[in-house]
């Protein structure tokens, strides 16, 4: 079946670094990539958008100049959280949609990251 | 807009009785709907969707267009059934999803 696997799986930082997430679809080409953001027993709350070659497209609210979004590859997005801050600490999960089935998202194992 | 409602944020259940995740949405057109599982310490995953109809793992779930519902049954749960649900929506032609806040299911031995 499709996997996708995010790198790292946890990250602590101080506050005002840059910290770099990887998401990869390892057996399949992502033609579209999501990341969303997860607060503790809540709902996930898509972030983001992304097509491999292009700008992704960002939801209401959230600063693209804050989570910059590359997919340089049908297989790779990455997320950076630029000057993190500690109300940035979350759990980001990407998903990638492609493979066998089209319309199904293949999710991440999720990264938790905690800004000090 | 689309919109997802899950009421319950949690649904405690012995093992043996009747589940129903209840999934209502708000949509116009004709949506394409999914319920997503996770289980403790696992990543998000497809549990099943709505064109396949299809049980998966002992869980359905029905189209109901006039009540705008998709609810989840099964009608004995089992322990390894605990985990949190989430019903999602695409619309028609898009591939963004919309989430609903999620069920958290515990089913007691």
């Amino acid at each position: 079946g499709a996997v996708v696997s995010q790198h790292p799986s946890w990250v602590i930082c101080k506050s005002g670094t840059s910290v770099k997430i990887e998401c990869r679809s390892l057996d399949f080409q992502a033609t579209t990539m999501f990341w969303y953001r997860q607060f503790p027993k809540q709902s996930l709350m898509l972030m983001a958008t992304s097509n491999e070659g292009s700008k992704a497209t960002y939801e209401q609210g959230v600063e693209k100049d804050k989570f910059l979004i590359n997919h340089a590859s049908l297989t790779l997005s990455t997320l950076t959280v630029t000057s993190a801050h500690p109300e940035d600490s979350s759990f980001y999960i990407c998903s990638a949609r492609g493979g066998a089935i089209q319309e199904t998202q293949y999710f991440g194992p999720g990264t938790r990251l905690l800004v000090l | 807009a689309q919109r997802v409602t899950q009421p319950e944020k949690l649904l405690s259940v012995f093992k043996g009785a009747p589940v129903e995740l209840k999934c209502n949405y708000s949509y116009s057109g004709s949506p394409e709907l999914f319920w997503y599982v996770q289980y403790s310490r696992q990543r998000l995953q497809l549990l099943l969707r709505h064109i396949s109809r299809e049980s998966i793992k002992g869980f359905t779930a029905d189209l109901n267009k006039g009540e705008t519902s998709f609810h989840l049954k099964k009608p004995f749960a089992q322990e390894e059934d605990s985990a949190m649900y989430y019903c999602a929506l695409q619309s028609g032609g898009s591939y963004i999803p919309t989430f609903g806040r999620g069920t958290s299911l515990i089913v007691h031995p």
